[in-house]
């Protein structure tokens, strides 16, 4: 079965630190690109962060550019979003995601986010 | 930024019938749209990519359609399980990816 397990979700307090785990199992995860997307309470989906699958190519939503750091161990079959200098906009629920990808023409086509996990809730408050 | 406006916010139909809903792009996306189904407590599921191709195991009532900057999502014929909340997301301006504020479908 495909699967994304996240983890490490908590509360912190503002300006504090946590660092997110999505484990994947049932597919190669090496061969895919990957995101994390979040959702504050009660309201929509916001993208964050992109990690090809060589972790050679990496991108950020303005909100969180040089806060977060997202990486991958395609050997544990595992990524990650370390998150640092928290705000109380940060809280949400985080999603990882595999890209559904392909290279078209020697250029990268993402059509959308086909498996995601259940979410682990990050909580930053004082 | 390009800004994904979703109407209407909430739609009140009864299963059986026809739901239309809609999303409109602050700029031309070409086809590049995508739409999700997320239900309370769960994350979200892509159904269509590209405007109007089903993802897979997707069931075929649900059909999207559009280019530029409006686009349609049609589910033919509500199940009891399509009751959910709707997001449209544009990949035009890859990868700073942006959804919309969702509509969420309830009945009546």
């Amino acid at each position: 079965e495909v699967q994304l397990v996240e983890s490490g979700g908590g509360l912190v307090q503002p300006g504090g630190s946590l660092r997110l785990s999505c484990a994947a199992s049932g597919f190669t995860f090496s061969s895919y690109s990957m995101n994390w997307v979040r959702q504050a309470p009660g309201k929509g989906l916001e993208w964050v962060s992109y990690i090809s699958s060589s972790s050679s190519t990496i991108y950020y939503a303005d909100s969180v550019k040089g806060r977060f750091t997202i990486s991958r161990d395609n050997a544990k079959n595992s990524l990650y979003l370390q998150m640092n200098s928290l705000r109380d906009e940060d809280t949400a629920v985080y999603y990882c995601a595999r890209d559904a990808g392909d290279y078209v023409w020697g250029s990268y086509q993402s059509y959308g986010m086909d498996v995601w996990g259940q979410g682990t809730t990050v909580t930053v408050s004082s | 930024e390009i800004v994904l406006t979703q109407s209407p916010a909430t739609l009140s139909l009864s299963p059986g019938e026809r739901a239309t809903l809609s999303c409109r792009a602050s700029q031309s996306v070409s086809s590049y749209l995508a739409w999700y189904q997320q239900k309370p407590g769960q994350a979200p599921r892509l159904l269509i990519y590209d405007a109007s191709n089903r993802a897979t195991g997707i069931p075929a009532r649900f059909s999207g359609s559009g280019s530029g900057t409006d686009f349609t999502l049609t589910i033919s014929s509500l199940e009891p399980e399509d009751f959910a909340v709707y997001y449209c997301q544009q990949r035009s301006n890859w990868p700073l990816l942006t959804f919309g504020q969702g509509t969420r479908l309830e009945i009546k």
